[in-house]
């Protein structure tokens, strides 16, 4: 079965540090991945994504994720983490075509402290 | 931007009350989709729909039943609500293709009492 990853659970880190988020998933197939933000109290939007191409992708406020095929990874990176950025963030796929229903990663609660 | 609203942020019903839950999207999508969120459990898939009076079974659908009469319109209907189903619901939608990501609503907070 499909299924995706995403190894923390909670992580705590100061301002300035860098951040990985580790996401993996189990997909036989050409897949779509996406990158996910909920903010304290604000409704999930749409952080970065990936369909073809550069495998390095940038995304909104400084985020960037790298898809590594032979690892059936989608890392979020970002080198210098803010305040702001405390969240909770989805890791999701679906496949290629017209495959439209996206598989969840249970999410990473993230607390950055000032 | 593509808009996705739930009519209500808050809700408390009692238990056996029968609640319906609106969703309105307003850019002509054709997929839409019903979740709830609860803590350390993640999104969980609740029904969707790819158009019009068509519906399909997410991985929770127990319990809560969907109606699309319209494109912009997608309806969750907890049949007769109980307290295992105090959660927060969360409604999106999507373009045709899967490159779309989804657009969400702003959840509605179900409490049921």
């Amino acid at each position: 079965a499909q299924s995706v990853s995403q190894h923390n659970h909670h992580v705590i880190l100061s301002e300035a540090a860098s951040l990985e988020l580790g996401c993996n998933y189990s997909y036989g197939g050409t897949v779509n991945l996406f990158w996910y933000v909920q903010y304290p109290g604000q409704h999930l939007q749409l952080l970065l994504k990936y369909f073809s191409g550069d495998p390095l992708v940038k995304g909104i406020k400084g985020f960037e994720a790298e898809f590594i095929k032979s690892k059936f990874s989608f890392n979020l990176r970002k080198p210098s983490v803010q305040w702001s950025d405390t969240a909770e963030y989805f890791c999701a796929v679906n496949g290629g075509g017209n495959n439209r229903k996206l598989i969840w990663g249970l999410g990473t609660s993230l607390a950055v402290n000032p | 931007d593509v808009k996705v609203t739930q009519s209500s942020r808050y809700l408390v019903k009692r238990t056996g009350e029968k609640v319906f839950l609106e969703c309105v999207q307003d850019m002509d999508h054709e997929n839409m989709f019903w979740y709830r969120q609860d803590p350390g459990l993640g999104l969980r898939l609740i029904y969707f729909s790819y158009d019009v009076k068509m519906k399909e079974k997410g991985d929770i659908p127990e319990g809560y039943s969907v109606s699309r009469e319209k494109k912009e319109r997608f309806s969750l209907i907890l049949e007769s609500a109980s307290t295992n189903q105090t959660s927060m619901y969360l409604c999106a939608s999507s373009g045709q293709g899967a490159y779309y990501g989804y657009t969400f609503g702003s959840g509605t907070r179900l409490t049921v009492v």
